[in-house]
């Protein structure tokens, strides 16, 4: 595997349900990113880890909850989200915090 | 609060012509700008990565350029072809907090057409 994988690529979830969303970089980077694309709005930051601890929380609800188990490897617990969280959710990575971040393919998330 | 817009919101071509995309940001104190191409349902692929002391980049048939001080960019894709078809977004590095962050536009979305 190259480059920044998700997994599971499409998920469909009810309201009560809890997932979570993987990440993996096999880049050797040491900064991680989620973001959230929904239609018509410009991709929004919500998570940043750097060297595995969370530098920025940019006022993502609760119900969103990152985890960086170390700097390979990325997760987003979901639990009792709505329906308007339904987007497609994109990680990224890159060598330190100025560096170019190089993206994986996104995890469309539809919620019921 | 860094805003970045993007000019048009879709552009349709033939094949083979010139064409120009836009980006404007309302701060210009950035890190760097970078390009990216997005096609459906899919995410983002690095195009082109310009930092704040440099004023182009090229790649292939792409050409990119920066002015800081107007807070603009411009995309610049030569003899263009259909696998160029697909959105186009522009995003700005700042500085903030121990990290850093990247400001998106909402995109160009490029049609090419036989």
């Amino acid at each position: 595997e190259t480059g920044v994988t998700q997994t599971p690529r499409h998920l469909v979830m009810g309201m009560t349900n809890k997932k979570s969303l993987k990440c993996e970089q096999h880049l050797g980077h040491n900064a991680m990113y989620w973001y959230k694309q929904s239609a018509k709005k410009p991709l929004e930051l919500m998570f940043v880890y750097s060297l595995e601890e969370r530098v920025e929380n940019n006022s993502v609800p609760s119900r969103f909850s990152p985890e960086c188990p170390n700097s390979s490897h990325l997760f987003l617990h979901l639990h009792t989200l709505q329906p308007e969280d339904s987007a497609l959710y994109l990680c990224a990575s890159s060598q330190d915090g100025r560096d170019e971040q190089f993206f994986g393919p996104g995890t469309r998330l539809t919620v019921l | 609060k860094q805003e970045v817009t993007q000019i048009p919101a879709a552009l349709s071509v033939p094949e083979g012509e010139n064409l120009v995309l836009n980006c404007s940001f309302t701060d210009s104190a950035i890190y760097n700008l970078q390009w990216f191409r997005q096609d459906p349902g899919k995410g983002l692929t690095s195009l082109l990565l310009i930092q704040s002391s440099q004023r182009e980049q090229t790649s292939g048939r792409l050409n990119a350029s920066l002015d800081k001080s107007s807070g603009r960019s411009t995309l610049y894709i030569a003899a263009s072809q259909p696998g160029d078809s697909a959105t186009y977004l522009c995003a700005v590095r700042c500085f903030t907090g121990g990290g850093n962050k990247l400001t998106f536009g909402t995109g160009t979305q490029l049609k090419v057409e036989l």
